[in-house]
């Protein structure tokens, strides 16, 4: 079985000071690993993935994540949040060993960046 | 190009009503999926197509939910005799293969915002 967990909530931070919203997560074989985001009305946005390979993914708007084997997180990062980036994240998780290719997400974390 | 897209954006319905939900998906994506995201369930997998291949129905909460793709494109996803708990946003994904295994991402369309009164 596979499953994702987003601690937090909410996470509210200041403009330009950096985000980090948190993200652990379960397989049974090697972790695919995936960060959406998602303004209101909209639906989910790709961010970045980790499937193998260093270990620091880069990815769209100036996000980032560390995959963590050991700690089995998978945390997203900026360095200097915007205010336009508040809105809601989600983790996601496939083990490459399961059969078909759905998708398992964490419930997902609110960003709000203040001016 | 054009991303994933799906119709109406919003249904508002009466209860024990059928309703049906379209997406097409990215051209040239074989793989489709249907998600559920509602305020107690979070963001939950339905069903998801690949190819010819019978499709992986494991995520249907219940005999009342089928969804079928016509010609390996567009797919419609059919929810019968509606219940208030069927409220919630339904949203659809495509990626370029999705074969088990493969490291391909899903795109999202903006989904369907169903309402069961």
């Amino acid at each position: 079985a596979q499953s994702v967990a987003q601690p937090e909530d909410q996470v509210n931070v200041a403009e330009g000071n950096p985000l980090t919203v948190k993200c652990t997560y379960s397989v049974s074989g090697n972790p695919y690993l995936f960060w959406y985001v998602q303004y209101p009305n909209r639906g989910l946005q790709f961010l970045l993935k980790y499937i193998t390979g260093d270990n620091l993914v880069k990815g769209s708007y100036g996000f980032e994540a560390e995959f963590n084997k050991s700690q089995t997180s998978f945390h997203l990062k900026k360095p200097s949040a915007l205010v336009s980036d508040s809105a809601l994240y989600f983790c996601a998780v496939r083990d490459n060993e399961a059969a078909g290719n759905k998708l398992t997400f964490g419930g997902g974390t609110r960003v709000l960046v203040k001016p | 190009g054009a991303g994933v897209s799906q119709s109406p954006s919003n249904k508002v319905t009466e209860k024990g009503k059928d309703v049906e939900l379209r997406c097409d998906p990215i051209s040239g994506h074989t793989a489709l999926y249907w998600y559920r995201q509602s305020l107690g369930q979070g963001l939950e997998f339905l069903i998801y197509f690949q190819g010819n291949s019978a499709p992986d129905k494991s995520g249907l909460p219940s005999d009342r939910f089928s969804a079928e793709r016509t010609g390996g494109s567009v797919s419609t996803l059919t929810i019968q005799r509606t219940q208030q708990e069927d409220s919630a946003v339904y949203l659809c994904a495509s990626s370029l293969m999705g074969l088990a295994g493969t490291t391909d991402t899903q795109y999202f369309g903006p989904g369907t915002r169903l309402t069961v009164l």
